[in-house]
């Protein structure tokens, strides 16, 4: 059974940096396309990029540019989330999303809290 | 950017009744492939999202066949044909023809 499992709550003063974990399990990782989407408390759903697990291309909305970084490890099935220059209203709950076509899977999501 | 506005906001539904939710698209969100990429999402409360719909009419795997997509262009609707208890959410529509990737607002379904 494919599963997405993420990185655990975090807790950031204004201005750090974060980075978030998606591990994949049984299955071939580099079929895959993953987006990264966010929900601050209350609100609705918030794209905030995707990365080809098969050559690392990446596309992120312009609001977001410069501050935000995805990567992937190939070897351990993992997809990465770096969001830097953290600020309140960064705090959300963070979701990593695999797709390819007819496939769609989502992780838990991870809390990410921004508070001085 | 593709803004996609849905209606209504909030859908208070009988059980057993049906439902509808309409998605509109700011630009045609048909593909250079002639393919439409627009996907229905829910999120039932305190839950991840989970794809419902994608390429207009094409139903998940796993997904009951209550749920169904429509629409062209830019006119876009998910309906659901008796609404269940377990249907209880917010639902989101998402466009995946352009870059950036976005979401509607969503629809709080609830039942009456």
């Amino acid at each position: 059974q494919v599963q997405l499992v993420q990185s655990g709550a975090e807790v950031k003063k204004p201005g750090a940096s974060v980075k978030v974990s998606c591990k994949a399990s049984n299955y071939t990782f580099l079929s895959y396309g993953i987006n990264w989407v966010r929900q601050a408390p209350g609100q609705g759903l918030e794209w905030m990029g995707w990365i080809s697990a098969y050559n690392g291309d990446t596309k992120y909305p312009q609001k977001l540019q410069g501050r935000v970084t995805m990567t992937t490890d190939t070897s351990t099935s993992t997809a990465y989330l770096e969001l830097m220059g953290l600020r309140s209203d960064d705090t959300a709950v963070y979701y990593c999303e695999l797709i390819s076509g007819a496939f769609d899977l989502w992780g838990q999501g991870t809390m990410v809290t921004v508070s001085s | 950017d593709a803004v996609l506005t849905q209606s209504p906001l909030s859908l208070p539904v009988t059980l057993g009744q049906p439902a509808s939710i309409s998605c509109r698209s700011s630009q045609s969100l048909v593909y250079r492939d002639g393919d439409t990429y627009l996907n229905w999402f829910q999120q039932r409360p305190g839950q991840s999202p989970r794809r419902l719909i994608y390429k207009v009419s094409d139903r998940d795997s796993g997904v009951p066949d209550r749920f169904s997509g429509s629409g062209s262009g830019t006119d876009f609707t998910l309906k659901i044909s008796r609404v269940e208890a377990e249907d209880v959410g917010v639902y989101y529509c998402m466009q995946g023809t352009h870059w950036p990737r976005t979401f509607g607002g969503g629809t709080k379904v609830e039942i009456k």
